[in-house]
């Protein structure tokens, strides 16, 4: 079946340095994917849907500056957070939406990337 | 705007009692109805799914019917296993829109 890839699973950096995580569709191309994050006991927060070979719409209260997404490819989205802080820490979850699913529903999730900044 | 709300966990039961997970929604139109589990550390599976009234979802015994009359969609399952420990998400799909909105999210635990 389609499986989303997500990379890295973890990290650690430092406050004010960046870090990138990479979402990809393995087996299908995606031109939408979507970007969520979830804090400790949480829901999922929509941060942003990502289209492929035009710029992302983002979720109000979200800042596109701080919260980078490219979606270069098909079948690649990344999601940079820029000059991370201790409060960016969280679980990022990417999405893709699979095009021959017969509603388009997004059903397809990476394993998420969390996030420590220390 | 459309919205979920979910009943609110913890639900802890003991294994093979009858599991009911509360989610009623708000929207306009005919948005289709999903649940997804989340097992610890991982990103989220699609459980069930049901895109129009009176359409029942079911998988690994699980189901949730949409009823449009009551605008629920409430999981259940008759008798529930320590594997099914994990957070449960109700969410809905707008008619005609393509992203996903969640509910807050149940966190259920099975004990032996």
């Amino acid at each position: 079946g389609a499986v989303v890839s997500q990379h890295p699973s973890r990290v650690i950096c430092k406050s004010g340095t960046s870090v990138k995580i990479e979402c990809r569709s393995l087996d299908f191309q995606a031109t939408t994917m979507f970007w969520y994050r979830q804090f400790p006991k949480q829901s999922l927060m929509l941060m942003a849907t990502s289209n492929e070979g035009s710029k992302a719409t983002y979720e109000q209260g979200v800042e596109k500056d701080k919260f980078l997404i490219n979606h270069a490819s098909l079948t690649l989205s990344t999601l940079t957070v820029t000059s991370a802080h201790p409060e960016d820490s969280s679980f990022y979850i990417c999405s893709a939406e699979h095009p021959g699913t017969e509603d388009y529903s997004p059903l397809h999730f990476g394993n998420g990337t969390r996030l420590t900044v220390t | 705007g459309n919205s979920v709300t979910q009943m609110e966990g913890p639900v802890t039961l003991s294994e093979e009692a009858f599991l009911t997970i509360n989610c009623t929604y708000t929207a306009t139109g005919y948005p289709s109805l999903f649940w997804y589990v989340q097992y610890p550390g991982e990103g989220l599976q699609l459980l069930l799914k049901a895109t129009k009234a009176d359409d029942k979802g079911s998988n690994k015994g699980f189901e949730a019917t949409y009823r449009k009359e009551t605008t629920s969609f409430h999981l259940e399952k008759g008798s529930v296993q320590v594997s099914d420990s994990a957070v449960y998400f109700c969410a809905l799909r707008g008619q005609g829109a393509q992203k996903l909105v969640f509910g807050q999210g149940t966190r259920l635990t099975i004990n032996p």
